[in-house]
C-alpha cells in the first residue's frame, strides 16, 4: 500500500533551517510527484510547492519562493523540503502528500506530518 | 491567486441527518478543454492528516462511502454527508488545483448536535 512517512519533530530557533524528508513506499516513486503542504495552528492548509520526482522539476509559491527548496533521492525513494531563514509564524506541521496518477491535481496519499516548532 | 471560500465555518447536525458544506472559488474552475472542475475535498480529524474524499467535483475516492458526495461547477460547489454519522466528526476542506498555488478553503468544522 502508498505510504509516506516523514521525519519526526523539530525544534529550530529563529534564524536556522530544517531539512524534512518524506520516504515513499509501495508505488513507483519516479511517477508522480510530491507536494509540501503546511498547516500553522489555527490556519487553513498551505500549499508550499512541488517537485516532479521523474525530471525533478520543481514548483514553488510565490510566497515561499526563495526560503524553500524541495529535492529528492530517488535511490532512496525520499523527498525533502528545507526552509530556510525562519521564523515564528513558520512554527506549523508540514505534510508531503502525493499528487494524483495524471499528475497536476488533488493530493491523494499524505505524510503523517512533521511539527516544527520555531522559537528562541 | 484562486480565494476559496468556505460556509458554514461550523455546523451541527443530528446524527442521521443531511449536512451540506458549501465552497465558493474566486475563479472558475471548470476547464474548458476537459470539461472538468479542479475541485477537491478533504476530510481532516484531530493530529491527523487530511484525508481525500472527493475529486474532480464529484468523484468519489475508492473506499469513501457513499453518503458522501459532492456537486458544483464553476465557481460554486457543495459537499453532502446525507445521514451524518458520529466518525464523521471532522473539519472538511475543499481545495483548488486549477492554477497554482494550489490553494484551500478555511475549513469547515462538523460536529453532532
Amino acid at each position: 500500500q502508498v505510504q509516506l512517512v516523514q521525519s519526526g519533530a523539530e525544534v529550530k530557533k529563529p534564524g536556522a533551517s530544517v531539512k524534512l524528508s518524506c520516504k515513499a513506499s509501495g508505488y513507483t516513486f519516479t511517477s508522480y510527484a510530491i507536494h509540501w503542504v503546511r498547516q500553522a495552528p489555527g490556519q487553513r492548509l498551505e500549499w508550499m510547492g512541488w517537485i516532479y520526482v521523474g525530471k525533478g522539476n520543481t514548483k514553488y509559491s510565490q510566497k515561499f519562493q526563495g526560503r524553500v527548496s524541495i529535492t529528492r533521492d530517488t535511490s532512496a525513494t525520499t523527498a525533502y523540503m528545507e526552509v530556510s531563514s525562519l521564523r515564528s509564524e513558520d512554527t506549523a506541521v508540514y505534510y508531503c502528500a502525493r499528487d494524483c496518477d495524471t499528475g497536476w491535481c488533488y493530493f491523494d496519499h499524505w505524510g503523517q506530518g512533521t511539527l516544527v516548532t520555531v522559537s528562541s | 491567486d484562486i480565494v476559496m471560500t468556505q460556509s458554514p465555518d461550523s455546523l451541527a447536525v443530528s446524527l442521521g441527518e443531511r449536512a451540506t458544506i458549501n465552497c465558493k472559488s474566486s475563479q472558475n474552475l471548470l476547464s474548458t478543454s476537459d470539461n472538468k472542475n479542479y475541485l477537491a475535498w478533504y476530510q481532516q480529524n484531530p493530529g491527523q492528516p487530511p484525508k481525500l474524499l472527493i475529486y474532480w467535483a464529484s468523484a468519489r475516492e475508492s473506499g469513501v462511502p457513499d453518503r458522501f458526495s459532492g456537486s458544483g461547477s464553476g465557481t460554486d460547489f457543495a459537499l453532502t454527508i446525507s445521514s451524518l454519522q458520529a466518525e464523521d466528526v471532522a473539519v472538511y476542506y475543499c481545495q483548488q488545483y486549477y492554477n497554482t498555488p494550489w490553494t484551500f478553503g478555511q475549513g469547515t468544522k462538523v460536529e453532532i448536535k
